[in-house]
């Protein structure tokens, strides 16, 4: 079974450019999350969807990001305009509801570099 | 504070050694327990849950002392394919789906 897809993989891009980061969760899961990981705060997470519906954003840094994701099959993540401190790698990952199982499956990652 | 605290490391051990990690969580409402794995430049992977009366995995056990507010994993006989960061992990009050990770411990399992 594939697991959950991003792309793209790796994406070098210079400040003020827009950057659209894109996750294809694994099929029939009903959760989906934007992580974004950095050597100082660690992962942190950014957003999740639950049946495509955005439920808590509180981690969305600034109005510079936004995430949405029009049906089950497919997120985006965007930033406009990038910066360099948005450098990261950024996971994308899914869960299903289930009795007592709260695992996640992250995607490979997006490694960021905004110079 | 971090909700979730670690000591990040590095670890570095031989081969056959036994290694404990520990890790500390602020909230005491915090439900659920995990230790993710993740290995460098990978995405991170669920190793274990850890549950109240602890629990083994071959060489892997998990313990969790929720009066503490303190979780461990204690590795047996280590691998070299054990070298990873250990990530401590738990739910958020209110809301079981959403993970909270603690920075990770790195381990180098030497030959």
């Amino acid at each position: 079974d594939a697991g959950v897809i991003q792309s793209p993989r790796h994406e070098v891009t210079e400040m003020g450019q827009e950057v659209t980061l894109r996750c294809k969760p694994i099929s029939g899961h009903d959760y989906l999350f934007w992580y974004r990981q950095t050597m100082m705060r660690g992962l942190e997470l950014l957003i999740y969807f639950n049946n495509n519906v955005p439920i808590d954003d509180s981690g969305m840094p600034e109005d510079r990001f936004s995430a949405k994701m029009p049906n089950a099959s497919f997120s985006t993540l965007k930033i406009q305009p990038s910066e360099p401190r948005d450098s990261a790698v950024y996971f994308c990952a899914s869960s299903l509801v289930r009795a007592n199982s709260y695992e996640q499956y992250f995607g490979p990652g997006t490694r960021l570099t905004v110079t | 504070r971090k909700e979730v605290e670690q000591d990040p490391g590095p670890f570095n051990v031989p081969e056959g050694a036994t290694v404990a990690f520990n890790c500390t969580y602020s909230n005491s409402a915090s439900q659920s327990f995990f230790w993710y794995r993740q290995d460098c430049r990978k995405e991170p992977k669920l190793l274990m849950s850890v549950y109240s009366s602890g629990n083994e995995d071959g060489r892997f056990t998990a313990q969790l002392n929720r009066a503490s507010q303190y979780i461990s994993l204690l590795i047996r006989d280590s691998k070299l394919s054990d070298s990873a960061t250990y990530l401590c992990v738990v739910t958020r009050t209110g809301s079981a789906r959403q993970l909270t990770f603690g920075s990770g411990t790195q381990l180098t399992v030497l030959p």
